[in-house]
């Protein structure tokens, strides 16, 4: 069976502090597909990043970097320079492969990120 | 473009009553997910469609759930009779066919929160 965990309920920083949030993940399956989802106040989860299994180059997005490494099983998300508007709960999550292209995730529970003046 | 798009935003019922739940995916995304989080919990997979079919409903916590989606676009999610532990937020989310060998994102609505009183 797949798990995603986060161990991390909460965290709170000040703004323009790094901060990274944590997941790691099981899976029997070679072939498969990370995600981060971010959920603002506003309620929608907002597609952040998906990586599969097999590229484990790290990838930096603005203020946004992701560190994936398969020998920890591990998909940590860091935000540099944290501002307020980063302020959400955080969603790692991962697909169940079988043939076909849609996929079923497995998340994980969230991490609240709490960004203060 | 619109993105996925669910009504109501919020839903208090009594116990044994029914509600309705709707989504109405992105135009053209013949894939059509349900999710469920219950109160400090993951989020977890209910169900798939691929345009009026069920593919996977293996989530589904019951026989008092019933997914619909006529004619391949809008889905409702029906709850009857409601019992307590079915309060959470109820997500629905959508995808394209992608490429054979890839998995697109789902993207998300803002989700629907229910509670039963």
């Amino acid at each position: 069976a797949q798990k995603v965990t986060q161990a991390q309920t909460e965290i709170s920083v000040v703004e323009k502090e790094d901060v990274t949030l944590d997941c790691v993940y099981e899976t029997r399956d070679t072939t498969y597909y990370l995600f981060w989802y971010k959920q603002p106040p506003s309620g929608e989860l907002v597609f952040l990043i998906r990586r599969n299994s097999f590229d484990e180059q790290n990838e930096i997005s603005g203020r946004y970097s992701w560190n994936f490494q398969k020998s920890t099983s591990s998909f940590n998300f860091t935000i540099t320079a944290s501002q307020v508007v980063d302020s959400a709960v955080y969603f790692c999550a991962l697909s169940d492969p079988y043939t076909g292209t849609a996929s079923k995730l497995t998340f994980g529970t969230g991490t609240r990120l709490q960004v203060t003046l | 473009e619109a993105g996925v798009t669910q009504f109501p935003s919020h839903s208090v019922i009594e116990k044994g009553q029914t509600v309705t739940l709707r989504c109405d995916p992105i135009s053209g995304h013949d894939n059509l997910y349900w999710y469920r989080r219950v109160m400090g919990k993951e989020i977890k997979f209910l169900l798939h469609f691929v345009k009026e079919s069920k593919q996977d409903e293996s989530g589904m916590p019951n026989n008092r759930f019933l997914a619909e989606r006529t004619g391949g676009t809008y889905s409702t999610l029906k709850v009857q009779p409601a019992e307590l532990e079915d309060s959470g937020v109820y997500f629905c989310a959508s995808s394209q066919e992608g490429a054979i060998t890839g998995a697109t994102e789902a993207f998300f609505g803002q989700g629907t929160r229910l509670t039963v009183v």
